[in-house]
């Protein structure tokens, strides 16, 4: 069964440092989306895509972060100058094409990024 | 606001029943999801409504009520297996992409 497949499983860097998340969503599907999730806490939403382009983003999503699709099978979230509130693991996920309907999001297994 | 709010925890034996419960105030709805997440995994998508009403997927059961902002995840046939966290997800009407989650429940299931 396809599946959507992260890279690394956990990165540690040292704060202010540069990461490069990367994603491999399922090959058919259109729609990629960036999630994550503080330990113990809720899933929160940062950013989806569409087209080559972001097609919404939440209030976390700032100007720290931004996405890539640099070919046609990796989706990738760049966080710059990362800070010790960044720590959290990380998921990627996507989606087929059908708009608004059940169009599932599958999740990949994540990265753990640990901001020392 | 948004919000939506599940139980912390809950506890069950194997081989019974249990109910959770979600209730949801956003701004419109489009689609309610739950997602089974284990322990340092990912979520799994496990169901998903729309409309009124129940839909039913094996041991696994969601049931929708939009007047009410409400949905509950009806889980037999309890397995040891079924131990992880149920997570609700509410898709609201000003989006099209963007999934509202609850904190999630944890289920814990004893012998």
């Amino acid at each position: 069964e396809p599946e959507v497949t992260q890279t690394p499983s956990h990165q540690v860097t040292q704060m202010g440092q540069e990461v490069i998340l990367r994603c491999v969503p399922i090959s058919n599907h259109l729609y990629f989306y960036w999630y994550r999730q503080i330990l113990g806490q809720k899933v929160e939403f940062l950013v989806s895509f569409y087209n080559n382009e972001i097609s919404e983003k939440s209030e976390i999503f700032d100007d720290q972060f931004s996405v890539e699709r640099p070919d046609g099978s990796n989706f990738t979230l760049k966080i710059r100058s990362t800070k010790l509130e960044d720590s959290a693991m990380y998921f990627c996920a996507s989606s087929e094409a059908s708009y608004r309907g059940t169009d599932t999001q599958y999740f990949g297994p994540g990265t753990r990024l640990t901001v020392l | 606001g948004q919000n939506i709010d599940q139980p912390t925890e809950m506890t069950a034996t194997e081989g019974a029943i249990v109910q959770i419960n979600c209730t949801y105030q956003t701004s419109g709805f489009n689609g309610l999801f739950w997602y089974q997440q284990h322990a340092g995994e990912a979520p799994t998508f496990l169901s998903y409504n729309v409309l009124d009403g129940l839909e039913e997927k094996g041991r696994f059961s969601s049931f929708l009520s939009r007047s009410k902002g409400y949905s509950y995840l009806l889980l037999k046939e309890l397995q040891m297996k079924d131990s992880a966290s149920y997570l609700c997800a509410v898709r609201g009407e000003d989006s099209n992409y963007q999934l509202i989650w609850g904190a999630g429940t944890k289920l814990i299931i004893k012998p």
